[in-house]
């Protein structure tokens, strides 16, 4: 079975501080990993995928396979970060292809 | 994301009542899903349909259905509601045909169950 879990449920910074935004997993095989977000008012959507390897607004998320953690974090919050972020799981495809295993989410205040 | 779009956006229901909550796509995705989110808990899938004549369950299918009827639309329904299924619910949709598959969301439907 494949599980995300996200041990802040709320999250609260200061502009300009750091921020991580912790996410650990739980799979027996190769997962691929994503942070998804969702903005107020607006819909989920893809922050960035691990395969990747890219900087997203200025968030880079780094596999762990031996912590089986995949963080996300910014060195320099700004108030427009304030948003739910998700991490979730997708297991081998052709197995279970494409499905997305979510966390609880962790909701980011970045406060002026 | 307009391309993937829901309709209701909110419905007030009570308890026992059938209720069918519906999404249409115009990205030509073969493969969609639906999610129902509750605070605390994240989303969780309930079906997904990887093309029109596949239809799977999620971890929590138990008191809903889905139809696929077209590649471009999948709706669920709730047989009989309960106050529990209230919830935000998101259909989503991804192309299995791209080497980097990522779903794209509708803006929720938001439920409540008397």
């Amino acid at each position: 079975a494949q599980r995300v879990t996200q041990p802040e449920k709320l999250l609260s910074v200061f502009k300009g501080a750091p921020v991580e935004l912790k996410c650990n997993y739980s799979y027996s095989g190769s997962p691929e990993l994503f942070w998804y977000v969702q903005y107020s008012r607006q819909r989920l959507q893809l922050l960035l995928r691990h395969i990747s390897r890219e900087s997203i607004k200025g968030f880079t998320a780094d596999l762990n396979k031996g912590e089986t953690s995949f963080h996300l974090k910014k060195p320099f919050a700004q108030e427009e970060d304030s948003a739910m972020y998700y991490c979730a799981l997708s297991g081998i495809r052709g197995t279970s292809g494409s499905r997305l295993t979510f966390g609880e989410g962790t909701q980011l205040t970045v406060n002026p | 994301d307009a391309d993937v779009t829901q309709t209701p956006r909110n419905r007030i229901t009570k308890t026992g009542k059938r209720i069918m909550l519906e999404c249409s796509q115009t990205k030509g995705h073969d493969r969609m899903y639906w999610y129902r989110q509750d605070p605390g808990l994240g989303l969780r899938l309930i079906y997904y349909s990887f093309d029109v004549k596949d239809i799977n369950k999620g971890e929590i299918s138990d008191g809903y259905s889905v139809s696929r009827q077209a590649q471009a639309k999948f709706s669920l329904s709730l047989e009989s509601a309960i106050p529990n299924q209230t919830a935000l619910y998101f259909c989503a949709t991804s192309d299995s045909r791209r080497a980097r598959e990522t779903q794209y969301f509708g803006p929720g439907t938001r439920l409540l169950v008397l």
